[in-house]
């Protein structure tokens, strides 16, 4: 059992440069989202999913696409870099937890340098 | 709107010494209410949870944390620290059940021999 798997664990981009981060589980969860940590900010929310082929906008959600074809995966697309994204992005899945609520489970993270 | 208060970025303790950490939200309603650590260099990885029920929450690692609804506050401690204890620290709060989060700021955590 993998958990959240996120690709690549570093990367450095030139300003302008296309990438997509990605992100897998194997936990079957509905719900996935895609946070950034910069220091100083903790993490703030980009893109959610509550299933597949539904997606939304969290907090700070400009300059990155997302989408969900299937349960499993979650990419992250940030279509044209700028150095504003450098960041850790982190991948998170989360299942109903016993009291209703759920719970996240988190990937590695992924460090993105943008020149 | 939500907010999420850690007012301390770093705090700096003695190995066996006791650690209490911060946490003041700002929300609506009842909220569900997390303490996540970070390791350098790793992900997060959850320590405890409030959803509901007794306001005194157990976690791993020998943490605590309590929610006292009048303060808005949910404070984790710990009564004896160790050296792996150092990290970083995040309170979180569920916008709603599906685990949209919002976060703090972090509170470093520095242990010292």
């Amino acid at each position: 059992n993998a958990g959240v798997t996120q690709t690549p664990k570093f990367q450095v981009l030139k300003t302008g440069q296309s990438m997509t981060l990605q992100c897998a589980q194997d936990m079957n969860h509905e719900y996935m989202s895609w946070y950034r940590q910069d220091p100083g900010m903790g993490l703030r929310l980009i893109h959610y999913s509550v299933g597949a082929g539904i997606t939304d906008q969290g907090e700070v959600p400009n300059g990155y696409n997302v989408s969900r074809s299937t349960t499993e995966d979650f990419p992250l697309r940030l279509l044209s870099a700028a150095p504003s994204q450098t960041s850790v992005y982190f991948c998170a899945s989360s299942y109903a937890g016993a009291s209703g609520a759920n719970v996240l489970t988190f990937g590695a993270g992924s460090r993105l340098t943008v020149l | 709107a939500q907010s999420v208060t850690q007012p301390d970025i770093h705090i700096t303790v003695s190995e066996g010494a006791s650690l209490e950490l911060r946490c003041n939200y700002s929300y609506g309603a009842t909220p569900y209410l997390f303490w996540y650590v970070q390791s350098p260099g790793q992900g997060l990885q959850l320590l405890l949870k409030y959803f509901s029920g007794d306001t005194l929450v157990q976690g791993i690692k020998g943490f605590e944390a309590e929610f006292k609804r009048s303060q808005s506050s949910f404070n984790l401690r710990k009564p004896s620290v160790h050296w792996s204890d150092a990290a970083e620290y995040f309170c979180a709060v569920g916008m709603d059940s599906w685990g949209k989060l919002q976060f703090g700021a972090g509170t470093q955590v520095v242990v010292t021999p």
